[in-house]
């Protein structure tokens, strides 16, 4: 599975947008880019997840380059409860998926 | 309602004495996951069942072992859980084929005395 780079923390205001980026320059071309993140002391929660075009969701939307070598999450809106570690992953589609998870970034939303 | 539970939430166990951490889930999906998470640090695969079949991670120790008896069931044992065994123990599931999420449980927290 293609590796991850992720600044370690980022701080953002709330009711800001929190941009978290990810870089996968090594990413292969039937690789997924997955976002998940981890509230304190409780499971990882799927975000949003794209192949090549940008993705939007009700919680998140993810831009990825056209070269696909760099993702960002946006948060349009962020709160104080989205203080969470968020993972970048990037993995090849198949049966089974097994997340490869990195060290991520510690965002947190500031009032 | 949860989808993904685990039981127990904290479980305390002494050096050596095996242990067994449960996941029941309801959304019928044949991918089951154990995850174990240290302290600030990112959870790491120990192994995963596709259906009835059981897939270890190479660096997975003998220590932990795993049983699914049925779809909504999965079992994790440790044998003789040694302080370096202390983590979060964290249950995903995923249904075959789909590029999409896993879905978590809330985990189980392992203290060993």
């Amino acid at each position: 599975d293609a590796k991850t780079t992720q600044p370690p923390s980022m701080d953002c205001a709330e009711g800001r947008a929190a941009n978290l980026p990810c870089n996968h320059s090594t990413i292969s071309g039937n690789e997924y880019v997955y976002w998940y993140r981890q509230i304190h002391s409780q499971g990882p929660q799927y975000i949003i997840h794209g192949l090549k075009n940008n993705e939007t969701n009700e919680m998140a939307s993810l831009i990825i380059t056209e070269d696909r070598k760099s993702s960002t999450l946006i948060l349009p809106h962020a709160t104080l409860r989205d203080t969470a570690v968020y993972y970048c992953i990037v993995t090849p589609p198949g049966s089974a998926r097994q997340l490869t998870f990195g060290s991520g970034t510690q965002l947190t939303v500031l009032p | 309602d949860a989808m993904v539970i685990q039981n127990p939430r904290y479980q305390v166990t002494q050096f050596g004495k095996p242990v067994t951490l449960s996941c029941s889930q309801t959304l019928n999906h044949n991918v089951m996951y154990w995850y174990q998470q240290k302290s600030s640090q990112a959870p790491k695969l120990l192994f995963h069942y596709y259906d009835k079949d059981f897939n270890n991670e190479a660096d997975t120790p003998d220590n932990f072992q795993s049983r699914r008896p049925n779809t909504s069931f999965c079992f994790l044992d440790i044998r003789s859980p040694g302080l370096g065994d202390a983590a979060m123990y964290l249950c995903a599931t995923s249904r075959a084929g789909v590029a999409g999420e896993l879905f978590f449980g809330e985990g189980s927290r392992l203290t060993v005395l």
